[in-house]
Formats: C-alpha cells, sequence, structure tokens
C-alpha cells in the first residue's frame, strides 16, 4: 500500500466551480502535511501547508484529520489558472530522515 | 523563482552509462533533497543531505550515491543506467532538516536512458 494515495482524477470543471480533492496517508506517526502545485513540466511548488486546525488561503481551503489520516484540498471560484497537479505531500522522520512523500497527484482541468 | 538551479536541463544516455546531475541551493540553505518523477507518478525521495552528510535514504539502490559540497551544492550520481531511470530528476533545497521546513524545488533534469 502506498504511504499517500489520492484520488485518481481527472477533475474536468468549468470555470466557477468548486472542486474538492482528498488524501490518504498510512503512517500515524507522519508530522507535517502539505499540497504541492505541479504544471505541466515543472517543479512542483508548494501550495499551503495543512494544520489540523484547518487553514485558509484566498480560494483554497485545507482540512486535515489526524483520527481518519485525511486530508483534503477545497478550491472555490476556480479559475483556468487553476488547471494543474496537484500534489498531497507528508513528511516524517524516519529512516529516510525529513522526507517528503507524494501521493502520485491528481490532475485538475479547468474550462472556460 | 526558487533560486534554486539544476543542470543539465536535459540529457540522454544510453544503457549501462553513468550520469552526474547538479544542483546548487538557494542562499543560506545548508539541506539539499534529491527526488525521481517517473512519468504520471508523484516525486520519489532518493536522498537529502545536511552539511555535507547523508541524512536520509528512500529505497533506491546503491547505483544512486550522492555529494554535498562545502557550499552545499549538490550532485547526485547514477551508475549503470537502466531503462527504468528515465524520469525528471529534482533536487531540492531547505533551510535545514526538519518537518515544517519549506522545500524548494528547481526546475529539475529530464533524463531519458536509450
Amino acid at each position: 500500500r502506498k504511504e499517500v494515495e489520492q484520488d485518481p482524477g481527472p477533475f474536468n470543471v468549468p470555470e466557477g466551480a468548486t472542486v474538492a480533492f482528498n488524501c490518504t496517508y498510512s503512517n500515524s506517526a507522519s508530522q507535517s502535511f502539505f499540497w504541492y502545485r505541479q504544471d505541466c513540466r515543472k517543479e512542483p511548488k508548494l501550495l499551503m501547508s495543512v494544520y489540523s486546525s484547518g487553514n485558509e488561503d484566498g480560494r483554497f481551503t485545507a482540512q486535515l484529520n489526524r483520527a481518519s489520516q485525511y486530508i483534503s484540498l477545497l478550491i472555490r471560484d476556480s479559475k483556468l489558472s487553476d488547471s494543474a497537479t496537484y500534489l498531497c505531500v507528508v513528511n516524517m522522520n524516519s529512516n529516510s530522515g525529513y522526507a517528503l512523500n507524494f501521493g502520485k497527484g491528481t490532475s485538475l482541468l479547468v474550462t472556460p | 523563482e526558487t533560486g534554486v538551479t539544476q543542470s543539465p536541463t536535459h540529457l540522454i544516455k544510453t544503457r549501462g552509462q553513468q550520469v552526474t546531475l547538479r544542483c546548487s541551493s538557494q542562499s543560506g540553505h545548508n539541506t539539499v533533497s534529491w527526488y525521481q518523477q517517473a512519468l504520471g507518478q508523484g516525486p520519489q525521495f532518493i536522498f537529502q543531505y545536511y552539511r555535507e552528510e547523508e541524512n536520509g535514504r528512500g529505497n533506491f539502490p546503491p547505483r544512486f550515491s550522492g555529494l554535498q559540497f562545502p557550499n552545499y551544492s549538490s550532485e547526485l550520481n547514477v551508475n549503470a543506467l537502466e531503462l527504468d531511470d528515465s524520469a525528471l530528476y529534482l533536487c531540492a533545497s531547505s533551510l535545514v532538516p526538519g518537518f515544517q521546513e519549506t522545500q524548494y524545488f528547481g526546475p529539475g533534469t529530464r533524463l531519458l536512458v536509450l
């Protein structure tokens, strides 16, 4: 079983729609959680960190449920520029040091 | 831009050859991590260097090796290349190792093994 699993996607939504991505992680010792965004043929870029209390950054809201080992990302009022792959990322200290464990990513296409 | 640079941007090699990829970390960052991203997959952790010492390693064979230099730049070396080594290789730098430390990624090196 992969350590971080995401919705398979792709998600095709019209501009202005609300879309939600879900992610589960297997290791309860995981310490920190992130969403990264990756545009086609580019490097991943940090979108936001995810905290137990939930956090919001403009149109983006991230939630963490440690008991269920579940992370979510909600995008409201989708823009064409939101089209990208969204990577759920978990960081835990292990024999791998402070390695980021990435999900496979979920592709989002926002259409006019 | 993150200030993390990688070279070369693209590379084509044949099976059995050796390759060296280079990364310059963001100014002030002493930690560099390397990741392999195959097509359609998320990045997979290879190893991390902190102050010139290996600080953790993922599930990659010993033919993947690395170095970090006193200026905190880093190299990834892959020996005896296999077709499955074709991927985007990303390096990421952070201020220090740690759970909440943001890792800033470079643009990557695309390696094709024929």
